[in-house]
Parts: structure tokens; sequence; C-alpha cells
């Protein structure tokens, strides 16, 4: 059974604080992503990762940047935290390939005041 | 880039009744349509999937049927259930990435 965790369910935070958001899963996936999910806006991609030390900028990536050092680990970072980065945060993997069935993570509420 | 989008935003319906969502796509390059269900609080997860080969696609209460020429598909649910309450989002996949829908919140009343 695919398991996908995120560091934590809450987090709160001051504006310009840097902030890093963790995901780790545990099925040798190569592709990893990050979304965000907003009322009426779906689940917009931010970043996403095919390979370790690859990143690829999804449709919303400003003010974000991401790490990838090790395959099961991909981590968010907000440089400087701004209140119109208070979200849901979703880190999903997949395996590789056009047939993407997407896990999910369990999401990071994330309120930057 | 690929643009999904998804109608209605909100349905209602009662239950043992159908319902339906539609969705578009712009990128001619998606050739699979994944769609997700999220109950309240709790993660995405695939409920069924099309491939451009296949123009429809049935797992007993709920099909999904694509239109590649006209870029349109859909999710059908027969005899809605409560627990079919959720947040439906559809998504087309241009390469290896996934764009959603904005989603469509359903309600089913006893």
């Amino acid at each position: 059974d695919v398991k996908v965790t995120q560091s934590s369910r809450y987090l709160v935070k001051r504006t310009g604080e840097k902030v890093f958001l963790e995901c780790v899963q545990d099925m040798d996936h190569e592709n990893m992503f990050w979304y965000r999910q907003d009322p009426g806006l779906g689940l917009r991609l931010i970043y996403f990762s095919y390979d370790v030390k690859m990143k690829e900028k999804g449709d919303i990536p400003e003010g974000y940047s991401v790490s990838r050092e090790k395959k099961e680990r991909f981590s968010l970072i907000l440089e400087s935290a701004s209140t119109n980065q208070t979200s849901m945060y979703l880190c999903a993997s997949s395996r590789p390939g056009q047939a993407l069935e997407q896990y999910f993570g369990p999401g990071t509420r994330l309120t930057v005041t | 880039g690929e643009n999904v989008e998804q109608h209605p935003s909100t349905l209602s319906v009662q239950e043992g009744d159908s319902a339906v969502i539609k969705c578009t796509y712009s990128d001619s390059a998606s050739n699979y349509f994944p769609w997700y269900k999220q109950e309240l609080g709790k993660r995405p997860q695939l409920i069924i999937d099309i491939r451009s080969n296949v123009g429809e696609k049935k797992d007993q209460r709920i099909a999904v049927t694509l239109n590649k020429t006209a870029k349109h598909f859909s999710l059908h649910i027969t005899e809605t259930q409560p627990e079919d309450s959720a947040v439906y989002f559809c998504a087309a996949t241009p390469y290896d990435k996934v764009i959603f829908g904005p989603g469509t919140s359903l309600s089913v009343i006893p």
C-alpha cells in the first residue's frame, strides 16, 4: 500500500518567514508533485520532479522553490511567506509514464499571518 | 498550456438519481483522463480513468465517456448514494503532468 506522508497537518507562520513543507513516499516512485488547493480553483500544480535533483515548474511556481535530494523526499520551500500563500498544500507521487495514478498525501493546511 | 474546465461547480441530487459531471480540455497531447474523489477532510483518490483509445469505461455505478475529437469527457454516477457526496476532480495529462479541473461538489440528499 502506497504511503505518502507530509511533515505537518497544520502550520501557522508569520509573513516573511521561510517555510519548509516536507513530503515522503515509500513506494520508490520517480515522480513527485506539489499542489495547492483553494476553493473554486481545484488543485494547481506548483512544481514537479521526475527524478532526484530534477525539478520542473508547474502552473504557479512564483514564490516557491523545491528540493529533491533523495528519491523518496520532495520538499516545498516558501522563501518569504506571504498571506496569499495561505492554502492547503498537497503532495503526490506516481510511477513514470502516461498512465499516472497519483497517490496523495494528507495535506498541510498552512496559514500565514 | 493545458486548461481543464469542469461543470457544474456544485450539484445536488436526490438519492437514487443520476449525476453527470462534464469536463473539457485544450491540449490534444492529453491521452489519459483520470477522475479523483475527495471526501471532506480527506485526500483525493482515483476512482476511475480512461485512455484516449477508449470511448467509454464502466465500473459498477460509475462510468466515464470520452470524445477526443471534441475534447470532452464526462463522469456518470447512477443510483447515487449519500456516500457519493464529495468533491470530484477531472484531470487531463499532457505528457507527464496532471492538470486538474476546478472540481465539482456533489451532494446526495437522502
